[in-house]
Order: C-alpha cells, then sequence, then structure tokens
C-alpha cells in the first residue's frame, strides 16, 4: 500500500488566515482526494484532486475556500482558506489504490484548530 | 451509496471473536461491500472488501449473505488494539470512493 505522509499533522491558527496542507505519496497514484472530518462527527469528501486541472468539489464545498492543487501525480496540497473556528476539522488526504484502484488509503491527518 | 445499517456501539472481550453486523438491502448487484476502521486520532484504514464469496484476509473474514442484504465482519481473535470505529460502506455507480457513516464503534475489553 502507498506511504502517505501530511505535513502539518497539527496547527493552531488565528481567524482569517489560510493554512496549506501538504499530501506526498510515494508512488504514483491516479485519484487523490481530501476529506474532512469534524469533531465527534464521520467523514466527509470535500473534492477530488484531478492532475493537470482543476479540482472537482462536493456539494458545499467552494475553491475560494478551499483551494486544491496537484501538479503531479504523487503530491497535492489543500488549502483552508480565510479560517474561522468552524473550519476547525481533521483534513485528511487519500488515494485509491489496488489492482483496479479499488481501495482508498489515508494519510494520518492534519488536525486544525482555529482560534 | 447505498444505504448500510451498523449497531451504534458494541463491545468484545479480548480475545473472543468481534462480529460486526451490517445491513444492505438496498444493494445493487454490482455494489461491492467494503470495510474500513478509524483507531482514534488516525486516518481510516481500509480491511477488506467482497461482492458474492466470503473474504478472507490477514485482517478480518467477511461474510456476506447469500441473497446481498447483509454481511458480517468478523475479527477471529479480537486484540485491545481493535478498539475502534468500523465503517461498513457500499459504494455506488461503479464507484470506489465511499461515503462514510456513523460506523459501529467496537471496544475490546480486557
Amino acid at each position: 500500500s502507498a506511504v502517505i505522509s501530511q505535513k502539518p499533522s497539527r496547527d493552531i491558527c488565528q481567524r482569517g488566515t489560510s493554512l496549506t496542507i501538504q499530501c506526498q505519496v510515494d508512488s504514483q497514484v491516479t485519484m487523490m482526494f481530501w476529506y474532512r472530518q469534524q469533531p465527534g462527527q464521520s467523514l466527509t469528501l470535500i473534492a477530488t484532486a484531478n492532475q493537470g486541472s482543476e479540482a472537482t468539489y462536493e456539494s458545499g464545498f467552494v475553491i475560494d475556500k478551499f483551494p486544491i492543487s496537484r501538479p503531479n501525480l504523487t503530491f497535492s496540497t489543500l488549502t483552508v482558506s480565510n479560517m474561522s473556528p468552524e473550519d476547525s476539522s481533521i483534513y485528511l488526504c487519500s488515494v485509491l489504490q489496488g489492482l483496479t484502484n479499488e481501495k482508498l488509503f489515508f494519510g494520518s491527518g492534519t488536525q486544525l484548530s482555529v482560534l | 451509496d447505498a444505504k448500510t445499517t451498523q449497531p451504534t456501539s458494541m463491545d468484545c472481550a479480548e480475545g473472543r471473536a468481534a462480529n460486526l453486523p451490517c445491513n444492505h438491502s438496498t444493494i445493487s448487484g454490482n455494489e461491492y461491500v467494503y470495510w474500513y476502521r478509524q483507531i482514534h486520532s488516525q486516518g481510516p484504514q481500509y480491511i477488506i472488501h467482497g461482492l458474492k464469496n466470503n473474504e478472507t484476509n490477514e485482517m478480518a473474514s467477511l461474510i456476506i449473505t447469500e441473497d446481498r442484504k447483509s454481511s458480517t465482519l468478523i475479527l477471529p481473535h479480537a486484540t485491545l488494539r481493535d478498539t475502534a470505529v468500523y465503517y461498513c460502506i457500499a459504494p455506488s455507480g461503479g464507484s470506489y470512493i465511499p461515503t462514510f457513516g456513523r460506523g459501529t464503534s467496537l471496544i475490546v475489553h480486557p
């Protein structure tokens, strides 16, 4: 399975600032995703990070708030812009792998707290 | 995704088998059943998946009923490290991208 490294692992940020989260995979993968997990909740898909084109966002998530980059097949970034306390969550990078890309693997996540 | 129903919580004694049920009565013929788990403060971990036949790997066994309306994840010898939230998912439309529900919180006690 892929080894997925996320940075930072946690951060405490001030309201109105932005944070960029990096996701590095040790092998080339076609499909990468970003999830959010709010406190006490399950995971919600934010977007699919597409290599060489704009990300595909799920309902309720927009590019201005969560810009995503995917410059190559091993790396992606998620920015949480103009943060508010409601953005305090765990943000998780994930990739599909397997013989037919049928298994989802996750990074260890970024714990974000916004004051 | 096909709707799945799981108990909110379960507990199991260490060393015993943990049997986690999942109901997916609306699953269609080409939708796989996946199981993931999330140990506290970690990202979710893939466990196993199947379509019709029972499956076994180094982590667990998956038993799917003949009508495919339900399945059971079996951890044959649960350890304290198996304490986690277990998610049963049936992605739809040929997608492998899961939609996570609330899952079952399994507590393994000594």
